[in-house]
């Protein structure tokens, strides 16, 4: 299976500030279509989690340009510029290149 | 607006069974690959299955294959995971989600607790 491994665990931020969170797989997660299945959740307290970036980059219907996603085959960022209360909760990566898919650990952005 | 509605959940004893049902409105059901995903309490997120538009194909991780099968009805907008030989481990709230290369729309979820 291929195991995400999202840094920090736990990340506090002011609000106004920027937020970087780091997600590694144990293989390359280029499918041998070409494209990347590397996606990234919001999950608030006491809610569904909710889609924020998907396939590395592209933002998701709703989601402010605050959230932007880079990276490439083994190793991923999601980056939040100018943090919001809104955006405090746990962030998790999920690939869906190779079978099982595979959630990173989830990492707690919470108020310094 | 899409919506996604999971219902059955509740306490059942290890080794039961329990059948989850999610109802989806605001979308062709039938175009959308569907899923499964659980989140034990206080832990992160476990994909448990997938099934296809027509329902011919399914996947699913080691730890959930041949005791839960999921289903669906198109006609009736409907999706399904039938639990078999419930462990305590799957303890969880599941959540139905709309797959389109990534889950893109989540149901409120169903928790399901499994316990003498």
């Amino acid at each position: 299976d291929v195991v995400m491994t999202q840094t920090p665990v736990s990340l506090p931020v002011s609000l106004g500030g920027q937020a970087s969170i780091s997600c590694r797989s144990s293989q390359s997660l280029v499918h041998s279509n070409g494209n990347t299945y590397l996606h990234w959740y919001l999950q608030k307290p006491g809610q569904s989690p909710q889609l924020l970036i998907y396939r590395v980059s592209n933002r998701f219907s709703g989601v402010p340009d605050r959230f932007s996603g880079s990276g490439s085959g083994t190793d991923f960022t999601l980056k939040i510029s100018r943090v919001e209360p809104e955006d405090l909760g746990d962030y998790y990566c999920l690939q869906s290149t190779h079978f099982p898919w595979t959630f990173g650990g989830g990492t707690k952005l919470e108020l310094k | 607006e899409v919506q996604l509605v999971e219902s059955g959940g509740g306490l059942v004893q290890p080794g039961r069974s329990l059948k989850l049902s999610c109802a989806a409105s605001g979308f062709t059901f039938s175009n959308y690959y569907m899923a499964w995903v659980r989140q034990a309490p206080k832990k992160g997120l476990e994909w448990v299955a997938t099934i296809s538009t027509s329902g011919s194909r399914t996947y699913y991780p080691d730890s959930v294959k041949g005791r839960f099968t999921i289903s669906r009805d198109n006609a009736k907008s409907s999706l399904y995971l039938q639990m078999n030989s419930l462990k305590s481990e799957d303890t969880a709230t599941y959540y139905c989600a709309r797959y389109n290369n990534y889950f893109d729309y989540w149901g409120q979820g169903v928790m399901v607790t499994v316990s003498s």
